[in-house]
């Protein structure tokens, strides 16, 4: 049958915005969540990650947010800069108790695009 | 220190034939996970080694195989290639494997079935 692509989800903004980059996790049983950035030909970069007994953690230029009520991830990026262009996922943990060897499931992704 | 290195970069097979790809994780790093990255289906987990043993298998056909060798380095498999089959397959290393945080990813290798 015909495949159908992911349409992702993008996010033009001015270098030295501030960008926020949202995902619904799936499983309310993660415990684990990272946010990964992927350049074009280049594998999955880590970039942040949280887990579910925390609701904010900050890193250099970026904040990520959780949200588990609702399911939701943020990942904020200040003054975001040409570098950061990029494809932006979420991935959670699946299997809480340290289990999961390995596997993660990821969003779909965001891909971010910042103009100079 | 050295990265995940992933080789062969690029692969263009025919159907039906097979294809190994290799891994070199992070030097001291035992747990090697890979995954499968498609336009369609985004990155999907195919499975995990750790010590030789596979710990972990995502939702793969049995035509999706691989190994881990003593030294960590791990191959992957895929036998009977459908067109279906072209993606970018990233492995990621990481020290223990136990919790999925510290997975470092290579830049993948990107196969084509024609």
């Amino acid at each position: 049958g015909e495949s159908v692509g992911l349409h992702l989800p993008t996010l033009s903004v001015q270098e030295g915005d501030n960008s926020i980059i949202n995902c619904a996790y799936s499983n309310s049983a993660s415990d684990y969540f990272i946010w990964y950035k992927q350049e074009s030909g280049k594998g999955p970069q880590f970039i942040i990650d949280i887990r579910s007994n925390m609701d904010k953690r900050q890193g250099q230029r970026v904040t990520v947010l959780l949200n588990k009520t609702v399911k939701h991830l943020s990942l904020q990026i200040a003054a975001t800069q040409p570098g950061d262009s990029a494809v932006y996922f979420c991935a959670e943990d699946p299997n809480a108790g340290g289990t999961s060897y390995g596997k993660l499931t990821f969003g779909q992704g965001t891909i971010l695009t910042v103009h100079p | 220190k050295a990265g995940v290195t992933q080789t062969p970069r690029y692969l263009i097979k025919t159907r039906g034939q097979q294809v190994t790809l290799s891994c070199s994780p992070i030097s001291g790093h035992r747990s090697v996970s890979w995954y499968q990255q498609t336009p369609g289906q985004g990155l999907q987990f195919l499975f995990e080694y750790f010590s030789e043993t596979q710990r972990n298998k995502g939702n793969f056909p049995g035509r999706f195989s691989g190994r881990q060798f003593s030294n960590s380095r791990s191959e992957m498999n895929v036998s009977t290639l459908e067109l279906g089959d072209s993606a970018l397959y990233l492995c990621a290393s990481s020290l223990l494997g136990q919790e999925t945080y510290g997975y470092t990813f290579g830049s993948g290798t990107r196969l084509t079935v024609v």
